[in-house]
């Protein structure tokens, strides 16, 4: 079945750390991917996409992801954690077949100083 | 940068009411507005798809009676969810967007959390 998994649910990492959020899809061909951040009281803004191309791909406020397709993954990274990125994040796919987005449960990261 | 505003952000009423809710893109026209539902703990799920002067698409098993979406101008889209029950309490957010789907740029509201009592 099509589908969008972010395994972990909750993530804590102490400020200055480096981040990994994992993202996985199911799908036939390769989806167009979205990764999504949700602050507190805020709306979702959207970080990076993958469309085609470079697989490795930066975005705001300096979270990059790597698109792996042998692993069906589309990771988040960033090198160094700010307590401002504590946040609900959201990885979502588009399948190449339609213009929807399927997003996944989220991963909430908590940052400790 | 773009800002969408959701009013209210937080509104209680009692079952069988009908609450409305606001969408509004602040400093942009939004050709597209997109309504969506978020469950505790759960990923946002498409209501409907909205366009200035036409009528709403919506998703397979939402119901267009139920839940009425007005887009009246480039600016503003209204979502009244009509006879709510508890089963409605859930978190309601829209997005805005100067393209047709939601693989364009979304800008999203910052939510308004539903409590039907």
């Amino acid at each position: 079945a099509q589908s969008v998994t972010q395994p972990d649910i909750h993530i804590t990492v102490s400020e200055g750390a480096s981040l990994e959020l994992r993202c996985n899809y199911s799908y036939g061909a390769t989806p167009y991917l979205f990764w999504y951040v949700q602050s507190p009281g805020q709306g979702l803004q959207l970080l990076l996409k993958y469309f085609s191309g470079d697989t490795l791909v930066q975005g705001i406020k300096g979270f990059e992801a790597e698109f792996k397709r042998s692993q069906s993954s589309f990771n988040l990274r960033k090198p160094s954690v700010h307590w401002s990125d504590a946040a609900e994040y959201f990885c979502a796919v588009g399948p190449y077949n339609t213009d929807k987005l399927i997003f996944g449960t989220g991963t909430r990261l908590q940052v400790f100083p | 940068g773009a800002v969408v505003s959701q009013h209210p952000s937080r509104v209680i009423c009692k079952s069988g009411t009908s609450v409305k809710i606001e969408c509004r893109s602040l400093d942009f026209q939004a050709t597209t507005m997109f309504w969506y539902r978020q469950f505790p703990k759960k990923s946002l799920m498409l209501m409907a798809t909205s366009n200035e002067g036409s009528k709403a698409t919506y998703e397979q098993g939402v119901e267009k009676d139920k839940f009425l979406i007005n887009h009246a101008s480039l600016t503003l889209s209204t979502l009244t969810v009509t006879s709510a029950h508890p089963e409605d309490s859930s978190f309601y957010i829209c997005s805005a967007t100067t393209g047709t789907s939601q693989w364009d740029e979304q800008f999203f509201g910052p939510g308004t959390r539903l409590t039907v009592l």
